[in-house]
């Protein structure tokens, strides 16, 4: 695939539960980043890694939220303990350096009921 | 206020029209300012690519910078049923604590484009 991947696409988690969201990145693209895109907004910021390097994490609302690129490549976002407010669309996107061109991925869709 | 606003609309044209689409912003650092197009339940896809004030020309679509007004601007030319999706804008710099890979976006712009 020449895209960003993400799984899975959609996801309804109980309040409480644990959730893993995957990002796939286009093969050679050496920054990653994750945003959140609630209901009829843009898209927020969460964090940004430079290979497996977690450079800016500003933007992950609580400390629910942890994500990891352990090898440089496939990154992994984790939600601990969901709650309501966290249902949205969890976009991941990948560039070959830090001011090219981000490449977004479709989505997962979190529902948390 | 949000550092970027834009208008959500939504916005209805008849096909063939001319599109104007623009976000203001409060940020001076920005420097690198962005159009993505984004299809419903897709994610977003990357229109136009400006660095600082000035225009560029991109087959029917135009962007706009006006660094003095904090403004930015998106035509659409000819518009054709396949544009009917949101318009976000997004920026970044570095400056006032920002950074140049942090994208700031706009709400979006629904736009539907009526054969």
């Amino acid at each position: 695939g020449a895209g960003v991947s993400q799984s899975p696409r959609y996801k309804v988690a109980k309040r409480g539960q644990d959730v893993a969201l995957r990002c796939d990145p286009i093969s050679g693209h050496v920054s990653l980043f994750w945003y959140q895109q609630a209901l009829g907004q843009g898209p927020e910021f969460l964090t940004y890694f430079q290979n497996e390097a977690q450079l800016d994490k500003s933007g992950l609302p609580s400390d629910r939220f942890f994500a990891e690129r352990p090898e440089g490549s496939v990154s992994t976002l984790k939600i601990q303990r969901t709650q309501q407010e966290d249902s949205a669309v969890y976009l991941c996107a990948s560039s070959l350096g830090t001011v090219e061109t981000q490449y977004f991925g479709p989505g997962t869709r979190l529902l948390v009921l | 206020q949000k550092e970027v606003e834009q208008d959500p609309g939504p916005l209805s044209v008849p096909e063939g029209a001319i599109v104007s689409l623009n976000c203001t912003y409060s940020n001076s650092a920005f420097q690198y300012f962005m159009w993505y197009r984004q299809y419903s339940r897709k994610g977003p896809e990357l229109l136009m690519y400006t660095y600082s004030s000035g225009n560029k020309e991109d087959g029917r679509f135009t962007a706009q910078v006006d660094k003095s007004s904090k403004y930015i601007s998106l035509f659409i030319r000819d518009s054709q049923p396949s544009d009917s999706a949101t318009y976000l804008c997004a920026m970044s710099g570095y400056g006032s604590g920002g950074s140049n890979y942090k994208l700031t976006f706009g709400k979006g712009t629904l736009l539907t484009v009526n054969p």
